[in-house]
């Protein structure tokens, strides 16, 4: 089984709409990590949240909001969709309080390919 | 504003063939770390390197940390159509902090 699952894998949708994307982890970690990608700009921080009660903007966060509901749980929306944000959307976890090595790497879901009509 | 500069973007090349990825920056990173990524799922981990000058291999794959700690490049010996994909560079800036992201060099390896 994954250990860092999302949910759904494949969504298409219209202009205005709400959208959420969840994100699960068995991996027992405290810090989970939402970003998009998009060809040729690479992989770009949409919001982050270093534990439950923690949450933080990252690059791009307008248009996007984040919900933190468990420490296995971080969801994504997407309050009135537009298309400029038809994208891949991957969730990340790390660990904390570890070595320098082990708290930055990062274990990414497969993602969720949004299209926004 | 993109931190990491990679080059080049996209590179094809034949079976057999060397290859270098470089990752630039003006900035100074604690750690530097290369993932690569297929179609249909996320990107995974290569490798770490955290000291200026550090050189870590991975069977045909050579990684390299500048000294200064603001660039680094990986080397493929021998490509094989297996090493196709997306690579990207990340730099974090302190212990357990965010990753900043290169644009990726997508890699194909023609048999």
């Amino acid at each position: 089984d994954a250990d860092v699952t999302q949910t759904p894998r494949n969504r298409i949708t219209k202009t205005g709409k709400r959208i959420m994307l969840e994100c699960s982890q068995t991996k027992g970690h405290d810090r989970m990590y939402w970003y998009r990608q998009d060809p040729g700009l690479g992989l770009r921080l949409i919001y982050y949240s270093f534990d439950v009660k923690d949450i933080n903007k990252g690059e791009i966060s307008d248009g996007y909001s984040v919900s933190r509901q468990a420490q296995a749980k971080f969801s994504l929306s997407l309050e009135s969709a537009i298309p400029n944000q038809t994208a891949l959307y991957f969730c990340a976890t790390s660990e904390s309080g570890g070595t320098l090595l082990s708290t930055d790497t990062q274990y990414f879901g497969p993602g969720t390919r949004l299209t926004v009509l | 504003t993109q931190l990491l500069e990679q080059s080049p973007q996209f590179l094809s090349i034949q079976e057999g063939e060397n290859l270098t990825v470089y990752c630039n920056s003006s900035s100074v990173f604690s750690s530097l770390q290369w993932y690569r990524q297929e179609p249909g799922e996320g990107p995974v981990l290569l490798v770490t390197v955290v000291t200026g000058g550090e050189v870590k291999k991975l069977k045909r794959l050579t990684f390299q940390f500048g000294d200064a700690r603001k660039d680094s490049s990986l080397h493929i010996t021998a490509a094989q159509p297996g090493d196709t994909g997306l690579y990207l560079c990340a730099g974090a800036h302190n212990q357990g902090g965010k990753l900043i992201f290169g644009q990726g060099t997508e890699l194909s390896v023609k048999p």
